[in-house]
């Protein structure tokens, strides 16, 4: 069964928390997403991973960091959450170079 | 950089008629297409792709055409039903060679039966 999964699908925390959201998919695929979506602005693309340890910075990656220790599981840490960070975040994994990504249900992230 | 340009806002329509959801884009290299649908509390579903000049795209009675004279990807459908309500994002792959998606800003379309 082709699945991404995301933890927590709801979070409040305040300003200056630290803030883990967690990804995992269980189809072995290399690529894996992170990004967030605001109203208007669509999807943007906050870090990329290419495998384990293979990261890349997005469009927007001020702000986030990334962790990748095992294929099927991908972190997004926010230091010090800020307000305008509030948003929700997708995580999303494709098989290749331009072909399909799945996405999970997304986090819904409250910053106070 | 690349980039995605798609019918702004909300489309609203009647059940049975007709849909066009334009989409534009604007990239290097040879981009592949997409239509993703999102549904409220989900994460965007992949609908088709298209990777080539002139490749139709379908599904669940929804099709597009890569038309890279006018750099367009348009989504049609021919008789909207009410669950077809949900936003519709079009978004390319990276058409030199490294792994990122450019996405639309997503057209909310509604139908009313």
């Amino acid at each position: 069964d082709m699945k991404v999964t995301q933890m927590p699908r709801y979070l409040i925390k305040r300003m200056g928390e630290n803030v883990l959201l967690e990804c995992g998919q269980d189809m072995s695929h290399e690529t894996m997403y992170w990004y967030r979506q605001d109203p208007g602005l669509g999807l943007q693309l906050i870090y990329i991973s290419y495998d384990v340890d293979s990261n890349s910075e997005g469009d927007i990656p001020k702000g986030y960091r990334v962790s990748r220790k095992k294929r099927e599981h991908f972190s997004l840490i926010l230091d010090s959450a800020k307000t305008n960070q509030t948003s929700v975040y997708f995580c999303a994994s494709s098989p290749g170079h331009q072909d399909t990504q799945y996405f999970g249900p997304g986090t819904r992230l409250l910053v106070l | 950089g690349d980039s995605v340009t798609q019918t702004e806002g909300q489309v609203a329509l009647s059940e049975e008629d007709f849909l066009t959801i334009h989409c534009n884009y604007s990239a290097s290299g040879y981009p592949a297409l997409f239509w993703y649908v999102q549904y409220p509390g989900e994460g965007p579903q992949f609908l088709f792709r298209a990777s080539r000049d002139k490749e139709k795209g379908s599904s669940r009675g929804f099709e597009a055409t890569y038309d890279k004279g006018t750099t367009s990807f348009h989504l049609r459908k021919a008789s909207v039903q009410e669950s077809d309500s949900a936003v519709y994002y079009c978004a390319l792959g990276d058409g030199t060679g490294n792994y990122k998606y450019v996405f639309g800003a997503g057209t909310r379309l509604k139908v009313i039966a």
